[in-house]
Formats: C-alpha cells, sequence, structure tokens
C-alpha cells in the first residue's frame, strides 16, 4: 500500500478483555514504532522494531503490553486484562533504517468499557 | 531524560497572516533531531519540518519555517500565508540520535490552531 495502515479503526471492548492491534507499515520499511496518545496529550512512545527484533520496548507501561512483528513487516500490539485507563489512540509508524522520517497511520482508538 | 514543552495550548490566526507556535526541549545531548508534525482531525500525522541539531542553518518548507535557537533550546515554527487547511492540532518532537534511542519521538502536548476566514 501507499502509506501506514492500522486495524481495526476502532475497538470497543469490556474491562478485562484481550486486544490485537495491527499495523500494516510502509513496504520495505525496516523500522516500525508504536506510539499511545491519550486523549488532549501527545503521543508517547511504547516501542520501536528494527527489522524483527525489538529494539526499545522501555516504554511499554507494563507486562500486559505486548508486540511482535515476526517477518519484519506487519506488527501486532497485545493487550492483555484491558482497563479503562488503556482507552487511547494507538499510533503505528514505519521508516527506513537510515531516515529519521516517521510515516505514521490513521491510529486506532480503543475504548475499554 | 528530554522533555518538549509547547506553552500555548491554544492559538488563532487570520487566514492569510503569520502565526509562530513555540517549542522548548530539555536535553543534555548535542546531537539530536526536532520535528514539526501537524495532526488534522482524521488523526494522521503529518511531518512538516525536521531540523538536525547540528545545522545552524534554519530549516524551511515553503510556508513553514522553523527558529532554531541551540542554547536556548528553543524550536518555533512559523507559518506564513495562513491557510485554511493549516488548521490542526501541531506537535513539537524530539529525537536523539544516540544508541538504541535512535528515532523515538518525545513529543510535546500540543497547540491547537485555529485559521479564521
Amino acid at each position: 500500500g501507499a502509506g501506514v495502515s492500522q486495524t481495526p479503526s476502532n475497538k470497543v471492548t469490556e474491562k478485562g478483555k484481550y486486544v490485537e492491534l495491527r499495523c500494516d507499515p510502509i513496504s520495505g520499511h525496516t523500522a516500525l514504532y508504536w506510539y499511545r496518545q491519550s486523549l488532549g496529550q501527545g503521543p508517547e512512545f511504547l516501542i520501536y522494531f528494527q527489522g524483527t527484533g525489538a529494539a526499545d520496548d522501555s516504554g511499554l507501561p507494563n507486562d500486559r503490553f505486548f508486540a511482535v512483528r515476526p517477518e519484519g513487516s506487519v506488527s501486532t500490539l497485545k493487550i492483555q486484562r484491558t482497563e479503562r485507563g488503556d482507552s487511547a489512540v494507538y499510533l503505528c509508524a514505519s521508516s527506513r533504517r537510515d531516515d529519521y522520517e516517521q510515516y505514521f497511520g490513521p491510529g486506532t482508538r480503543l475504548t475499554v468499557t | 531524560a528530554q522533555t518538549v514543552t509547547q506553552s500555548q495550548p491554544e492559538m488563532s490566526v487570520q487566514e492569510a497572516e503569520t502565526v509562530t507556535l513555540s517549542c522548548t526541549y530539555d536535553t543534555s545531548e548535542s546531537d539530536y533531531y526536532l520535528f514539526w508534525y501537524k495532526q488534522p482531525p482524521s488523526r494522521q500525522m503529518i511531518l512538516v519540518i525536521r531540523q538536525e541539531a547540528y545545522k545552524q542553518q534554519n530549516a524551511t518548507e515553503n510556508r513553514f519555517s522553523v527558529n532554531f535557537q541551540k542554547a536556548a533550546k528553543s524550536f518555533s515554527l512559523k507559518i506564513s500565508d495562513s491557510q485554511l487547511g493549516d488548521a490542526a492540532m501541531y506537535f513539537c518532537a524530539y529525537s536523539s540520535n544516540y544508541g538504541g534511542s535512535q528515532g523515538n519521538l518525545i513529543f510535546g502536548k500540543g497547540t491547537k490552531l485555529s485559521v479564521k476566514p
């Protein structure tokens, strides 16, 4: 595709449930980033992949959050035992290894009821 | 830890006029990048302009330019000839150029820009 895509665009789940958010980066981009944007705030870094491995996961808030990128392309952000405080827009971005410009997807709005 | 501060939650400008959005940051690093991103209601973040810290010359992109003051740790965005389509949230962001932190963006809280016709 031409840009970064994220699915679903909106997700409503009940407290305690498990959710998966998907990101399809731009073809050929080796770096992939996840951010979380709460209402009225700027995005906060969660995790960064270079290829298949997580180069930096220091932004994951706790062990309920996990992300994978098994083939170095599509990534899935997984949240276990969701809490109301997890409600936010989850943004994905990708970039070429040698360029710091990050291209963002439209985000997934997660609402935990 | 690095921080980015945007002290103007909201700004307003008349169409065709010029507006300046402020950003300050705190870091002990000497090699880094600074960015301005635009986020319209569609949520998609769009890169407006980028500045490498080692470059003294201020970056420009058409109607957008920055005033980068490294010693003061200030990075303001000037939008000239404002257009209705410029209305959006604008985020200032910092990225380290060291080790495993390369590319991780640290964002400010944003400034909501309104453009009056």
